[in-house]
């Protein structure tokens, strides 16, 4: 069965202070990570999506990257406004339609 | 990108009492997915909704407790059904859109 777990659960930083979250997942034949990012009582918010092992993408202060047994995603001198939830997903195996697995996210809080 | 409207966008209900949540995507997409977010939890599917044909279900959700409607390629609904206190949750539709997945901004479903 297809699992995703990251951590931090939760993660308090001080604006400015560089940091990296963490997916691990166990899938059979990955097709695609996907990062989110969802604010209080919002839906998720799609960042990236990375599908092969050394892949990185950035956006803003954002940079995703992937190996063959986890993701982080490094956030480069943050601001208060990066303050949210950030969620890994992998779609289920051939099969398993189009379905994702999310991980249980990481709450970022950004400080002045 | 696909855009997402989703109706409502919170609502408290009295108990053993229905709640109808609607999307709308402004393109025609084969699949819709509807997730349920428990409160401090991440997104576990409910259920993945193809048009002309009926619903599936995720191990542990059924379609007397959430019946889905998908009358065209652009429109969705899901029904919580004979509500309790603990359905309360954020209920979100989903599409395969560009290179991952857009979600409805969330239906925040309170039930006292």
């Amino acid at each position: 069965e297809d699992q995703v777990t990251q951590s931090p659960e939760a993660l308090r930083l001080q604006e400015g202070e560089s940091s990296s979250l963490n997916c691990s997942y166990t899938v059979s034949g990955l097709r695609g990570l996907f990062w989110y990012r969802q604010d209080p009582g919002k839906g998720p918010e799609f960042l990236f999506t990375l599908y092969s092992a050394g892949e990185e993408k950035e956006k803003e202060r954002l940079k995703a990257t992937l190996t063959k047994k986890e993701s982080f995603l490094h956030i480069t001198a943050p601001k208060p406004e990066d303050s949210a939830t950030y969620l890994c997903a992998v779609p289920q195996a051939p099969g398993g339609g189009n379905k994702l697995t999310f991980g249980t996210g990481t709450q970022l809080k950004v400080e002045l | 990108s696909a855009v997402i409207s989703q109706k409502p966008s919170r609502d408290i209900c009295q108990r053993g009492t229905s709640l109808t949540i609607q999307c709308q995507v402004d393109s025609q997409v084969t699949m819709m997915f509807w997730y349920r977010q428990q409160p401090g939890q991440s997104l576990t599917l409910i259920a993945t909704a193809n048009q002309g044909s009926e619903a599936t279900y995720e191990s542990g959700f059924v379609i007397d407790k959430f019946p889905i409607s998908r009358p065209n390629l652009t429109f969705s609904t899901l029904t919580v059904s004979n509500m309790s206190p603990e359905d309360s949750s954020i209920y979100l539709c989903s599409v395969v859109s560009g290179d991952g997945y857009t979600f409805g901004s969330g239906t925040r479903l309170t039930v006292v």
